[in-house]
């Protein structure tokens, strides 16, 4: 079964900066990639999602960015930082057809100052 | 426009009884649901879930049921256990090939009374 390494786990930045999560999958090949955020008390709004290499489709308008460099690398950006950017991030991935669960990442805590 | 509805943010059960969590949804071109279990500081882990061809799903201790007439699921946890004690969210996929995207609930963290 796939495994989804995601870090850091924690990461504190001061507003304007940029930043970089990294998501990488092992276990699969060809998987759906996806960028999940979850506000204090909300539930998981999803970002990003992406079908293959270079293809993103973005869900929410925001300052945020995804890059899908290799297969099986996701890359959430963002070249300033807004207040509003904190939250959990998490990272998850499909593979195959049918009715097939998504499984996550244990998430990066993203606190701005 | 929140398609997914989990009414109850927090559920408190005596260990032992029956948790029992509910959902309902708006959007009736879901065909696939499911449950994930979330504990703090970690991502949420898959725990069951039913096509829309079915109206109930077994495993374990858990069971989905779903009323698709009255667009309305529900997670029954029994017996309940100490390490039940968790955010529980439900998610819905809609119809299609190639849809894949998930609408999440915004969660109901259960409780379970030693």
């Amino acid at each position: 079964s796939q495994t989804i390494h995601q870090w850091p786990a924690t990461l504190v930045q001061p507003v304007g900066s940029p930043l970089s999560l990294e998501c990488t999958v092992e276990g699969t090949s060809n998987p759906n990639l996806y960028w999940y955020r979850q506000a204090a008390g909300r539930g998981l709004q999803l970002l990003f999602y992406s079908v293959g290499i270079g293809q993103i489709s973005s869900e929410v308008p925001q300052n945020l960015s995804a890059s899908r460099p290799q297969d099986r690398q996701f890359i959430l950006s963002s070249k300033k930082l807004l207040l509003s950017d904190s939250g959990f991030y998490l990272c998850a991935c499909s593979t195959g057809g049918g009715n097939q669960p998504q499984h996550f990442g244990d998430g990066t805590r993203l606190s701005i100052l | 426009d929140q398609q997914v509805k989990q009414n109850s943010p927090s559920l408190s059960v005596q260990e032992g009884r029956i948790s029992i969590l509910n959902c309902d949804y708006t959007n009736s071109m879901f065909d696939y649901f499911l449950w994930y279990k979330k504990y703090p500081a970690e991502g949420p882990t898959f725990l069951i879930s039913i096509s829309s061809i079915k109206d109930k799903n077994e495993d374990g201790r858990f069971t989905v049921f779903l009323n698709k007439s009255a667009k309305h699921l529900s997670l029954h946890i029994v017996p309940s256990q100490p390490g039940d004690s968790a955010v529980y969210f439900c998610a819905a996929r809609g119809a299609g090939f190639g849809n894949e995207k998930l609408t999440f609930g915004t969660g109901t963290r259960l409780t379970i009374i030693p």
